[in-house]
């Protein structure tokens, strides 16, 4: 149970492209979604905190501009980063969750590539 | 404040052998405390969580780890490692407070484990 399916895994495309990153859980319903950003050989970065039908909470520096965020329903929530950049290219990961006390369920994650 | 730390940044050790991997955390309040494990290129995995019930818990893969409130630790290990426990290891503290409920990640244990 518990199971986060994240599409696509990779992408790899050109300067100035939106890339649209999916996230959902596919036998429970998730309260809450996460968007973390990965730089190689380090710990997560919490990018946003999304909950179903309200507006995603950023954290202090990420543009929310630039990394749209939708949680449409209690399966889904989408992140798009908009005009991408080489800068942009990193491992980003969703997670979602039940409850506040219990763990986070993780997707495996989209290896973003911008040339 | 609330804070984790993952006291060294890789650990090695042959197969067969013990596996520890040290984490200490600051809370002013109970937390949830979690260890997650991340092969390369991959989302992380809930080995094990503990949410104020017994101090000591058993994940999956023969993972255990032994939550001691007077050191404020949460170690993981266990007793015979295998080549394909080698990976990233994250210990994560979470709890709610006033502002809300917040996750903290430690910056990560690498694991290599040799032949």
């Amino acid at each position: 149970g518990a199971v986060v399916s994240q599409h696509p895994s990779r992408v790899i495309c050109k300067s100035g492209t939106s890339v649209k990153i999916e996230c959902r859980s596919l036998d429970f319903q998730a309260t809450t979604m996460f968007w973390y950003r990965q730089f190689p050989k380090q710990s997560l970065m919490l990018m946003a905190t999304s909950n179903e039908g309200s507006k995603a909470t950023y954290e202090q520096g990420v543009e929310k501009d630039k990394f749209l965020i939708n949680h449409a329903s209690l399966t889904l929530s989408t992140l798009t980063v908009t005009s991408a950049h080489p800068e942009d290219s990193s491992f980003y990961i969703c997670s979602a969750k039940v409850q506040d006390n219990q763990p986070q369920h993780f997707g495996d994650g989209t290896r973003l590539s911008i040339l | 404040a609330q804070s984790v730390t993952q006291l060294d940044s890789h650990v090695s050790v042959s197969e067969g052998t013990p596996v520890l991997l040290r984490c200490n955390y600051s809370s002013s309040y109970s937390p949830s405390l979690f260890w997650y494990v991340q092969h390369p290129n991959k989302g992380l995995q809930l080995l094990l969580k503990y949410t104020s019930a017994a101090t000591l818990v058993k994940g999956i893969n023969g993972f255990e780890a032994e939550f001691k409130k007077s050191e404020t630790s949460f170690h993981l290990t266990k007793p015979s490692a295998h080549m394909s426990d080698a990976a990233e290891y994250f210990c994560v503290v979470s709890r709610g407070n006033t502002g809300g409920f917040k996750t903290i990640f430690g910056a990560g244990t690498r694991l290599f484990v040799k032949a």
